[in-house]
C-alpha cells in the first residue's frame, strides 16, 4: 500500500526566511505521481505541482522549488523568501496511476510571520 | 467555467439527521471522488465513480451512500449523522485518462452535535 509521510506537523518561520517542507513517499509501484497542494486559512485546495516517477528533475516556478529524489523516495518543497501569504497548511500527495484515489500526507502547517 | 461546485458550503446537523451533499462538475469528466479532511489525518477517501451508474468504496465508507445518476452529479449521503462526521467533505473529479489530475471543489463544513 502506498503510505506519504510528512513528518513535519507545524514550522515557523521569519518573513523572509527559506523554509523546506519535507515529503517522504512509500510505494512498490514504478509509475506514479507525486504532488502538493496548498491549503490557506480560506480552505480550499490550491494545487502547486506534479512530477510523475520517469522525470526526477527538479523544478523551479519563483519563489518555490521542488527536489524529487527516487533514491530516498523523497519530494521535498522549498519556499525561498518566505512572505506571509505563505501561511497555509501543505499536502504532499500520491496516485499510483492505477489505483483510483490520491494518498495524502498530514499536512504541515507553515506559519510565516513578519 | 464553473469547474467542481459542492453545495452547501456549510451545514450543521443534529445526532441522527439525514442530509446529502451535492457535488458538480461541468468538465464532462467520468471519475468523480469524495474525500474527508480531518485535523492531523489529510483527505481520506470515501467513495468515488468511475462512471455514471457506478460507485465504488473508498478508504473510510463506513455511514456514508452515493449515487451518481448523472455524469456530472455525485451525490454523498449522511442517513444518520454522527458527531464522528463532523468535517470538511472535498469533491473531485478527474479524466478517466488522466486520474491522478484531479479538480477539487471548495468544500463543505460540516458539523453534527
Amino acid at each position: 500500500a502506498q503510505k506519504v509521510t510528512q513528518a513535519q506537523t507545524e514550522i515557523s518561520v521569519v518573513e523572509k526566511e527559506d523554509v523546506t517542507l519535507d515529503c517522504v513517499y512509500e510505494t512498490r509501484d514504478t509509475t506514479y505521481y507525486l504532488f502538493w497542494y496548498k491549503q490557506p486559512p480560506s480552505g480550499e485546495l490550491v494545487f502547486l505541482i506534479r512530477r510523475n516517477s520517469f522525470d526526477e528533475q527538479n523544478e523551479i516556478s519563483g519563489r518555490y522549488s521542488w527536489n524529487f529524489q527516487k533514491s530516498t523516495s523523497s519530494f521535498n518543497f522549498t519556499i525561498t523568501a518566505s512572505q506571509v501569504v505563505d501561511s497555509a497548511v501543505y499536502f504532499c500527495a500520491f496516485h499510483s496511476g492505477t489505483a483510483s484515489k490520491l494518498t495524502f500526507g498530514t499536512g504541515t502547517r507553515l506559519q510565516v510571520t513578519l | 467555467n464553473a469547474g467542481v461546485t459542492q453545495t452547501p458550503k456549510f451545514r450543521v446537523l443534529k445526532t441522527g439527521q439525514s442530509m446529502t451533499l451535492l457535488c458538480a462538475q461541468d468538465m464532462n469528466h467520468e471519475y468523480m471522488y469524495w474525500y474527508r479532511q480531518d485535523p492531523g489525518m489529510g483527505l481520506r477517501l470515501i467513495h468515488y465513480s468511475v462512471g455514471e451508474g457506478t460507485t465504488a468504496k473508498g478508504e473510510v465508507p463506513d455511514g456514508y451512500n452515493v449515487s451518481r445518476l448523472k455524469k456530472q452529479n455525485f451525490l454523498l449521503g449522511l442517513e444518520s449523522a454522527a458527531p464522528s462526521q463532523t468535517s470538511v467533505y472535498f469533491c473531485a473529479s478527474s479524466s478517466s485518462g488522466r486520474a491522478y489530475e484531479q479538480y477539487f471543489g471548495p468544500g463543505t463544513r460540516l458539523t453534527v452535535t
